[in-house]
């Protein structure tokens, strides 16, 4: 499975944007990068999908690098809701759920 | 709509003590998955069901675990006997589908079990 790489751990002052860098150099051409988050206590969840082209939802923005070899999580304006641990991962077409046993991922603290 | 459910949220036990974990997922969602969580980790895929056949299940200690899905729909985990490094947060999930560009994952809040 291929892999990512991410910032153990990230600071960001509330109502600034936050960018959340993944690195996945082994990426194939068909595998979709997904970013789960999870709070304290709570199981995962999921906040964003894409393959090739940039991707916008309610809850943050996804860029991915042209040559796809790695990623950056938006969050516009950080509240001290969005401090969690934020996971990258890589699923391949055939959708196993084994991509998705996650990596550490980035703990995201968002200052006051 | 409501979420994933889980239970007992929380769970002490003694070591070679036995525990199970229930499940029910979202209402029409095929796929269920249960992941181990140990603390400061992310979570471990254990199995994948599909309806109530097994899709995954290679990370699964089956000389202590076993889980099912009767009927397609709820689902138990159980552990027989608990070691000590079985403490750890036991999620379950669930999806409508199980391909990568539809598959969201939708988490329960999970079950803590401490094995004393």
């Amino acid at each position: 499975d291929a892999k990512t790489t991410q910032p153990n751990s990230m600071e960001s002052n509330e109502e600034e944007p936050v960018h959340l860098p993944c690195n996945h150099s082994t990426i194939s051409g068909t595998d979709y990068i997904h970013w789960y988050r999870q709070l304290p206590s709570q199981g995962p969840e999921y906040v964003i999908h894409g393959l090739t082209s940039n991707v916008n939802n309610r809850m943050a923005s996804l860029a991915i690098a042209e040559d796809r070899k790695s990623s950056t999580l938006i969050l516009h304006r950080a509240t001290l809701r969005d401090a969690a641990v934020y996971y990258c991962i890589l699923r391949a077409p055939s959708g196993s759920a084994r991509q998705l046993t996650f990596g550490s991922g980035t703990q995201l603290t968002v200052l006051p | 709509e409501a979420g994933v459910a889980q239970s007992p949220r929380y769970k002490i036990i003694e070591k070679r003590q036995s525990v199970a974990f229930w499940c029910n997922p979202i209402s029409g969602h095929a796929t269920l998955y249960w992941y181990q969580q140990i603390l400061g980790q992310g979570p471990k895929l254990l199995i994948q069901f599909q309806n109530n056949g097994v899709v995954d299940d290679s990370q699964l200690p089956k000389d202590r675990f076993s889980a099912e899905r009767l009927k397609g729909v709820d689902s138990t985990l159980k552990i027989q006997p608990a070691k000590l490094e079985d403490s750890a947060v036991y999620l379950c999930a669930s999806s409508l589908h199980p391909g990568p560009n539809t598959g969201e994952l939708f988490f329960g809040e999970g079950s803590r079990l401490t094995v004393l």
